[in-house]
């Protein structure tokens, strides 16, 4: 099962761009990457997903390099409402294996 | 994408008593769900795994005795907290393996329960 390694913390003034890398050094071949956002006392929101190269949807983009080793998250100009805690996971969607969360980074936008 | 729907999302129960959290994929069938817990300021801590019409795998430390967890249905998961206690107060989020015909393939959570034992 892949180990994620995220930075805890991250601090960004609203507008700007955020990006979140995730390290994912042993990440198996049928594995996909995800991201999720979780605001305090609720459950945690897909972001965005991806196997490989760029994915980007209405609110965040994906980048994965060709090892897919690591994988950034990108926030296009962040609001105060971006504040959350994102977690990136790695793993196989058709099969039963468990998903097992890392760190998360705590994102705090400042006006 | 795929909704999982959790229930109740807040309760509150006297010590020593059992609480039932339910768990239903909306527009899906699923036949594995995952049972989280998160204390505060901490990351979501895999409890269980649940497999329709079988016994639920349970990680280690966990109390299968306590947490009772049962998946009857191919959209229904249910985890009963027995005798509950004070330590056992916390947020308790269930995930649903959802098909790749969603945009979220793989894991939809649900938007968790907070529970007090007082």
């Amino acid at each position: 099962l892949a180990k994620t390694t995220q930075p805890v913390s991250m601090d960004s003034y609203e507008g700007q761009e955020v990006n979140i890398t995730c390290s994912h050094n042993n990440i198996a071949t049928n594995d996909y990457i995800t991201w999720y956002q979780q605001f305090p006392s609720q459950g945690p929101r897909f972001i965005i997903q991806g196997y490989k190269t760029k994915v980007t949807n209405e609110v965040a983009s994906l980048f994965i390099p060709a090892d897919r080793k690591s994988s950034t998250l990108s926030l296009p100009r962040v609001s105060l409402s971006d504040t959350a805690v994102y977690y990136c996971l790695v793993g196989t969607p058709n099969t039963g294996n468990q998903f097992y969360f890392g760190t998360g980074t705590s994102l705090t936008v400042i006006p | 994408g795929a909704v999982v729907s959790q229930h109740p999302s807040r309760v509150i129960c006297k010590s020593g008593t059992s609480v039932k959290i339910e768990c239903r994929s909306l527009d899906f069938q699923a036949t594995t769900m995952f049972w989280y817990r998160q204390f505060p300021k901490q990351s979501l801590m895999l409890m269980a795994t649940s497999n329709e019409g079988s016994k639920a795998t349970y990680e280690q430390g966990v109390e299968k005795d306590k947490f009772l967890i049962n998946h009857a249905s191919l959209t229904l998961s249910t985890l009963t907290v027995t005798s509950a206690h004070p330590e056992d107060s916390s947020f308790y989020i269930c995930s649903a393996r959802s098909g790749a015909s969603f945009e979220n393939y793989g894991y939809t959570f649900g938007s968790g329960t907070r529970l007090t034992v007082v």
